[in-house]
């Protein structure tokens, strides 16, 4: 059971709009950052979300982050095939010292 | 460019030693702190340890905590991963990250080594 619980799986057509949610508590969420990853397959993890809501440069403002008390969400509009990958939130514990990742979600583009 | 660019994995037996090292470029290393990050196949990211950037303070998982030791060598833009005591569950694909302080914010990532634990 991931520290910071997500849905295993999620899917939308091309054009909609999806979110991924990330669920914490108060030692992580509730009071630091989150920041996401997607992984395509095969490949190492890409950050796309940091702080909550800022995206690195080059990641499309399709994506966006956002937070509210010990939960976080991820959004993807106007869904494309190439967003098919695993997305996962990551936030660090101010109880346990340590950086904690959610379980993942697998985004199935239909 | 920045570059990570990790090495050492293979397969080893159960109880024994593993030295990961990750050889980074095209920044001034310095100025980050590094991440070990693994994935077990077909499973998710799990964090591992990181280490600040003059190696003064790290942070590790509780399942590593006293087999694993990260280290860095800033004259040589590198840090490592010493395990030790390896255990079936340590099996996986270690990747080395870009830390912009010590949470999760890891902004360029390495292509991974695969540590195999098995007899």
């Amino acid at each position: 059971q991931s520290v910071l619980p997500q849905a295993p799986s999620a899917s939308g057509t091309p054009g909609q709009r999806v979110t991924v949610s990330c669920s914490g508590n108060s030692s992580n969420i509730g009071s630091n950052y989150v920041y996401w990853y997607q992984q395509l397959p095969g490949a190492a993890p890409k950050l796309i979300i940091y702080r909550s809501n800022q995206r690195p440069s080059g990641v499309p403002d399709r994506f966006s982050g956002s937070q509210s008390g010990t939960s976080a969400s991820l959004a993807i509009s106007g869904l494309r095939s190439e967003d098919e990958a695993d997305y996962y939130c990551a936030s660090w514990d101010d109880r346990s010292f340590a950086v904690v990742f959610g379980g993942g979600t697998k985004l199935t583009v239909l | 460019e920045v570059q990570v660019v990790e090495s050492g994995g293979g397969l080893v037996q159960p109880g024994g030693s593993l030295r990961l090292s990750c050889i980074t470029s095209g920044f001034t290393f310095t100025n980050y702190w590094m991440t070990w990050v693994r994935q077990a196949p077909g499973k998710g990211l799990e964090w591992v340890a990181n280490i600040k950037e003059d190696g003064n303070e790290k942070y590790y998982v509780g399942s590593v905590k006293g087999r694993f030791t990260i280290s860095r060598d800033n004259a040589k833009n590198s840090v490592y991963l010493q395990m030790n005591s390896l255990r079936a569950e340590d099996t996986a694909f270690y990747y080395c990250a870009r830390g912009n302080d010590y949470g999760p914010d890891f902004d360029h990532w390495g292509q991974g080594t695969l540590v195999t634990v098995s007899s």
